[in-house]
């Protein structure tokens, strides 16, 4: 069974500055989806990046990106120029691209990021 | 498009009490999934179906949860009874199968079982 493991319970910030959360998972398929999921205090799950397994160049999209290293099972996320905003839990989450999941997404169990103002 | 939908928001309830979580999923989505969230378990998978047909339920915790899907556009999460342990915040996604699209989440339902 996949399992996706976030060892940064929680992580700070200071405004306008980088952060890095971190995510490992283990799977022996070859092929599957990994996200960053968002979950402000108003409890919404907001997809924030994916990455599929079989594209070698990492996803970026605007201030987010990711370091995918497949070898290394290993997919961060890069936040830069932090914003208050950006402050809420996040969660890295494992997708089998097979059949046979029907798009159940695995979860870690998050990282809290706070942001200083 | 609205978005997936649960109702309701929040629901406070006694020991032993019945509860259902309603959800629409997002029109065209084939595939309906229950999410349970809490501090101490995170984020867990209850059940998921395909075409309104249930795929896999073992993340049900007991014989006191039961999920249906009637038709593409309306499924349950009933729990009878209910207990205190069961506070957490139930969340319901959709996603249509086959492809690489996202999963779409409901707001999710604040349940607290007092």
């Amino acid at each position: 069974a996949q399992t996706v493991t976030q060892s940064q319970p929680e992580m700070s910030v200071q405004e306008a500055e980088t952060v890095t959360l971190s995510c490992t998972y283990d799977t022996s398929e070859s092929d599957y989806y990994l996200f960053w999921y968002k979950q402000p205090p108003s409890r919404q799950m907001i997809l924030v990046i994916r990455q599929e397994a079989y594209k070698q160049q990492n996803a970026t999209e605007n201030r987010f990106s990711v370091n995918f290293q497949k070898a290394a099972k290993s997919f961060s996320l890069k936040i830069s120029d932090s914003q208050l905003g950006d402050a809420a839990m996040y969660f890295c989450a494992y997708r089998s691209r097979d059949g046979g999941s029907q798009g159940n997404l695995i979860f870690g169990k998050g990282t809290k990021l706070s942001v200083k103002p | 498009d609205a978005g997936v939908i649960q109702s309701p928001r929040h629901e406070v309830t006694e020991m032993g009490q019945e509860v259902t979580l309603r959800c629409k999923p997002i029109s065209g989505h084939n595939s309906l999934f229950w999410y349970r969230q809490t501090m101490m378990r995170g984020l867990e998978l209850l059940i998921y179906f395909n075409n309104n047909v249930p795929i896999d339920d073992s993340g049900m915790p007991e014989d006191r949860f039961s999920a249906k899907m009637p038709n593409a556009s309306f499924s349950t999460l009933k729990i009878q009874p209910s207990e205190p342990r069961d506070s957490a915040v139930y969340f319901c996604a959709s996603t249509r199968t086959g492809t690489n699209e996202k999963l779409f989440f409901g707001s999710g339902t604040q349940l607290s079982v007092l």
